[in-house]
């Protein structure tokens, strides 16, 4: 049973790019969930998705941050004209229902240069 | 606010018991989470409690809670040199159990 399968692991994006990150939950799971991790920092929880459903976006940043969950296919975060800061470790993870323990992808790293 | 706190530093000899503290402040938590993430890598769940019990022992792994002062900890009896990691104590606040509120780590370095 595969994990949590984030990619790319590594991803480099100049100033006003933009970054897609993709997470593929574990099989029979459908709650995704985004966090990110900077530098010397514990994680911080971004959004709760579920099969095209959005729950809880309040760890989001407001502007050029967003995020899906299709019928088909990965969900996605995606970065819109990306800056300094928003290099960071971005994790995904995945649980079988609401509540249940949630485990983790290896996480995508974004470095903006 | 919710907040989670963790000393950030332990260093302990390979064979000996570790003991990681954390401390949390919102008492409506549900659940309480152990996880561990090695260098340049995804966290690995370790174990986690109901907060409705004091006590989960795990293999190596004891988890102690404290309700009343809101403490909780991880003890690995038999330190390895694998066990050498950052230690991340979360807890789950909303009724769903989705978001979760991480500390800031604990970095344990095994020396034999």
């Amino acid at each position: 049973n595969a994990g949590v399968m984030q990619n790319p692991r590594h991803l480099v994006r100049r100033r006003g790019q933009e970054a897609r990150l993709r997470c593929s939950p574990m099989k029979g799971h459908s709650h995704v969930y985004w966090y990110r991790q900077l530098p010397e920092e514990g994680l911080k929880f971004m959004v709760y998705l579920q099969k095209e459903n959005i729950i809880d976006e309040s760890g989001m940043p407001k502007e050029r941050f967003s995020a899906e969950f299709p019928k088909e296919g990965p969900s996605i975060l995606r970065i819109q004209q990306v800056v300094r800061g928003d290099s960071a470790a971005y994790f995904c993870a995945s649980s079988p229902g609401a509540g249940n323990e949630q485990y983790f992808g290896p996480g995508t790293r974004l470095t903006v240069t | 606010g919710e907040d989670v706190e963790q000393s950030l530093f332990l260093s302990v000899r390979e064979g000996d018991s570790s003991v990681i503290n954390c401390t949390y402040t919102d008492s409506s938590s549900t659940y309480l989470y152990w996880y561990k993430q090695e260098p340049g890598a995804g966290l690995q769940l370790l174990t986690y409690i109901f907060s409705n019990m004091d006590m989960k022992q795990d293999q190596r792994l004891t988890v102690l809670l404290n309700k009343k002062d809101k403490h909780l900890s991880l003890r690995i009896a038999d330190t390895q040199t694998g066990d050498s990691a950052i230690y991340f104590c979360a807890e789950s606040t909303n009724q769903a159990g989705t978001a979760l509120i991480f500390g800031k780590g604990t970095t344990l370095s095994v020396s034999s």
